[in-house]
Parts: C-alpha cells; structure tokens; sequence
C-alpha cells in the first residue's frame, strides 16, 4: 500500500532563517506531488504541485520554493522565513495520470512557526 | 476562479443524531469532489470521492450527494458518535495546465460536535 511521510512534525524557526520540509511517497511510481499551506483561520490552499522530477509549478506568488530531486522526494524550502509564512503545511500525492476517480492522499502535516 | 463554501462553519449535535453537512462551489465544471475528515493538528483523511458524473457515494454510515449542475454536495453522516467530531472538509478538483495533476480548492470546514 502506498504511504506519504512528512518531516519535521512541529518546527520553531526565526524571521529570516531558512526552512526545508521534506514529503517522500511509498509504494507508487511517477505520482503527481503537491504541497498546500492552512494559515491560521484561512482554508488550505495550493502552494506548489510536481507531476515529475524537475517539474514544479507553482499557483501562488511567495516567499517559499520547492523541488522534486527523485521521483518519490517533495520538498519545500525557503531561504529566508517571513512571518507570514507560519501555518500548517501539507503534502499530498495523487495517482499520475489522474483519473477521475482517484483521490489525493494527505500526509500529517507540518506545523511552522515563526517567531 | 473556483470558490467553495461550507456551511454551518460549526455544528454540535448529540449522539446518535443523523446531520446533514453542505457545500456548494461556484464553478460547475469540477473534475471530482472529495469529502476530508480533519482532526486538531492532524492531516486530512479522505472519506468519499464523487466523480463528476456520480450523483452519490456512501461508505459505512456516510453518503456524499454531488448536483453539478446548481453547485452542491452534501454529506450526511447517519448515527453520529463522538467518534465522528472533527472537522470535516469539502475540496472539488480542477484540471491544472500540466493535465494530469489536480488542484483541489477547499471549502473553510464545518467542525463537527457530537456530545455523548
């Protein structure tokens, strides 16, 4: 069965450090990858999705950036942290190709916060 | 640009209640729609999937009704347990540029409370 671990579970970091949250996939091939961020009393919303090493889109403007250096590996950087970036960050996969029928899988999520 | 609203924001209800949640978006042409379960500080756990030529999908004591064509899903959760107090999550898909990939875009959540 597949199983999506993110790392680390609650981090405290200081305005203008740099952060990098890692997302890694088991048990599937080629997934599409995703990372979105729950601000505090705001909905989740896409930050970034990858349907292959290398590729990555982003869907909003920010101060966050993210790769895909092997197939299963998503990870979400930044070099120097903002207030604004504290929330709960989330990554998902999803089945390459996409069918209609396939959910995307949610891991549990890592908690940021900036001081 | 796809919106999702989720009412009630907050429901509480006792035990063994039958609840109805609602979610409606504003673009019609979704690809699917997913109900999440979310509990405090956790991820998300995906309850039922409804593709966007379905009507409906139940799994154990719950039923997802999906109607494209005015913008509405519902949940109904049958015999509510303490065990079911979280919040739940309302997310429809949208085809992205890539094609295969999916952007889900979510509703704010109705968190749910059943008092025993």
């Amino acid at each position: 069965s597949q199983t999506i671990h993110q790392w680390p579970a609650t981090l405290v970091q200081p305005v203008g450090s740099p952060l990098s949250l890692e997302c890694t996939v088991e048990g599937t091939s080629n997934p599409n990858l995703y990372w979105y961020r729950q601000a505090a009393g705001r909905g989740l919303q896409l930050l970034f999705y990858s349907v292959g090493i290398g590729q990555i889109s982003s869907e909003v403007p920010q101060n966050l950036s993210a790769s895909r250096p092997q197939d299963r590996q998503f990870i979400l950087s930044s070099k120097k942290l903002l207030l604004s970036d504290s929330g709960f960050y989330l990554c998902a996969w999803s089945p390459w190709g996409g069918r209609p029928n396939q959910p995307q899988h949610f891991g549990d999520g890592t908690r940021l916060s900036i001081l | 640009k796809q919106e999702v609203t989720q009412i009630p924001a907050a429901l509480s209800v006792p035990e063994g209640e039958n609840l109805v949640l609602n979610c409606s978006f504003t673009d019609s042409a979704i690809y699917n729609l997913q109900w999440f379960r979310q509990d405090p500080g956790k991820g998300l756990t995906s309850l039922l999937l409804i593709q966007s030529s379905q009507r409906e999908q139940t799994s154990g004591r719950l039923n997802a009704s999906l109607d494209k064509s005015s913008g509405r899903s519902t949940l109904y959760i049958a015999a509510s347990q303490p065990g079911d107090s979280a919040t739940y999550l309302c997310a429809v898909a949208d085809v992205l540029p890539s094609g295969s990939a999916r952007q889900l875009t979510f509703g704010s959540g109705t968190q749910l409370t059943v008092l025993p």
